[in-house]
């Protein structure tokens, strides 16, 4: 699976879009973009995911550069309870050798404040 | 719909003791999966399974750790021997099998304490 880069920490005021950027250079063709939080210390949960074409879900939507290479989750309007870690994650779709495993990195930790 | 279950919630054992972590997929779910998380730091893949099958086991320890996912029943993941670097939280998952992607739902961890 491709390796992602995200920021270590970012802060966002209650109300406001959050913005998590990921970068993911070397990602191929077949592998798709998913995030994923973990808040506190509970599992993590899955937010949404993308493989080329940006996407829009209830929780959060994904934009995905033309070239693939990077993407950034958007909470459209964060609140206190989005306070988490946030995980960018590559990975093959169905039929690659890794399908299966997700691959956590650091992740960045999103703070919303008053 | 339940989530997916995991039990306990807290175990604490003893250095050389088994712990034995149960964990219930949703329903519909024939994939399973084991990460752990140790203190400080990020979540570790360490088994994915299908019913009776091990499809990859890269991240298991070598020793002392199993899995299994039998045909009734819940999945078990069972570390013989405990040792204090073994205190974690232990998260599963399960996914559909579905053909173009697969969505982990995540249950709610145990948290394991080795004393």
């Amino acid at each position: 699976d491709a390796k992602t880069t995200q920021p270590p920490s970012m802060d966002c005021a209650e109300g406001r879009a959050a913005n998590l950027p990921c970068n993911h250079s070397t990602i191929s063709g077949n592998e798709y973009v998913y995030w994923y939080r973990q808040i506190h210390s509970q599992g993590p949960q899955y937010i949404i995911h993308g493989l080329k074409n940006n996407e829009t879900n209830e929780m959060a939507s994904l934009i995905i550069t033309e070239d693939r290479k990077s993407s950034t989750l958007i909470l459209p309007h964060a609140t206190l309870r989005d306070t988490a870690v946030y995980y960018c994650i590559v990975r093959v779709g169905a039929g690659g050798t890794s399908y299966g495993k997700l691959t956590f990195g650091q992740g960045t930790i999103l703070t919303v404040h008053p | 719909n339940a989530g997916v279950m995991q039990n306990p919630r807290h175990l604490v054992r003893r250095r050389g003791q088994e712990a034995r972590l149960r964990c219930s997929p949703m329903k519909g779910h024939s994939h399973v999966y084991w990460y752990r998380q140790l203190p400080e730091e990020g979540l570790k893949f360490m088994v994915y399974l299908q019913k009776e099958n091990i499809i990859d086991e890269s991240g298991m320890p070598k020793e002392r750790f199993s899995a299994e996912f039998p045909k009734e029943g819940p999945s078990i993941l069972r570390i013989q021997q405990v040792v204090r670097g073994d205190s974690a939280a232990y998260f599963c998952a399960s996914s559909p099998p579905t053909v173009s992607y697969n969505e982990q739902f995540f249950g709610p961890g145990t948290r394991l304490t080795v004393l």
